[in-house]
């Protein structure tokens, strides 16, 4: 069966600090990865997609960064942390065709940038 | 611009039935999802409906009509274990997912 994991679960960060974000997928190939990023009281805020290694599309311009090494690798990176980088952040696939497109999530990423 | 509407939060009892409603206005339809996330956790997929009418799964049900942009889940026999926030989400032309800000659930006893 599928599972998908990120790490760390929290995250405590002051202001500048680099970011590095980690989800993993196992038991499907050549999935499509997405990294969300949810705010209280607002919907999930897309921030980027790959459909193939080395294939990021990046929704919203900002300081963060994302990479896909291997086929079920994603990382989800930064420089230096802002504030309004805090949030709560989610990795998902979805198998690669486009006929149903349902999501499926990982834990969750809680980042607080003090 | 693209629009998902739901109300923010809703209270039901325990046992009783509740209607949580979702309209939208997107660039296309490829479909619309809800999806049930507790409170500190991840959102898990609950139903997809792309033709009109009625989906039923055990005691929840969802229902869209197109040409109105709106669609509905339904619960029923509610537990405690319902509490939790649902999300509408639909796919655009584009197959993206466009996500309303989510219904928070309150059952009471």
């Amino acid at each position: 069966s599928q599972t998908i994991h990120q790490w760390p679960a929290t995250l405590v960060q002051p202001v500048g600090s680099p970011l590095s974000l980690e989800c993993t997928v196992e038991g499907t190939s050549n999935p499509n990865l997405y990294w969300y990023r949810q705010a209280a009281g607002r919907g999930l805020q897309l921030l980027f997609y790959s459909v193939g290694i080395g294939q990021i599309s990046s929704e919203v311009p900002q300081n963060l960064s994302a990479s896909r090494p291997q086929d079920r690798q994603f990382i989800l990176s930064s420089k230096k942390l802002l504030l309004s980088d805090s949030g709560f952040y989610l990795c998902a696939w979805s198998v690669g065709d486009r006929d149903t497109g349902e999501l499926f999530f990982g834990e969750g990423s809680r980042l607080t940038v003090l | 611009g693209q629009n998902i509407d739901q109300p923010t939060e809703m209270t039901a009892t325990e046992g009783a039935i509740v209607q949580i409603n979702c309209t939208y206005q997107t660039s296309g339809f490829n479909g619309l999802f809800w999806y049930q996330q507790h409170a500190g956790e991840a959102p898990t997929f609950l139903s997809y409906n792309v033709l009109d009418g009625l989906e039923e799964k055990g005691r929840f049900s969802s229902f869209l009509s197109r040409s109105k942009g709106y669609s509905y889940l339904l619960l029923k026999e509610l537990q405690m274990k319902d509490s939790a926030s649902y999300l509408c989400a639909v796919m655009d032309s584009n197959y993206q997912l466009i996500w309303g800000a989510g219904t928070k659930l309150i059952i009471k006893p």
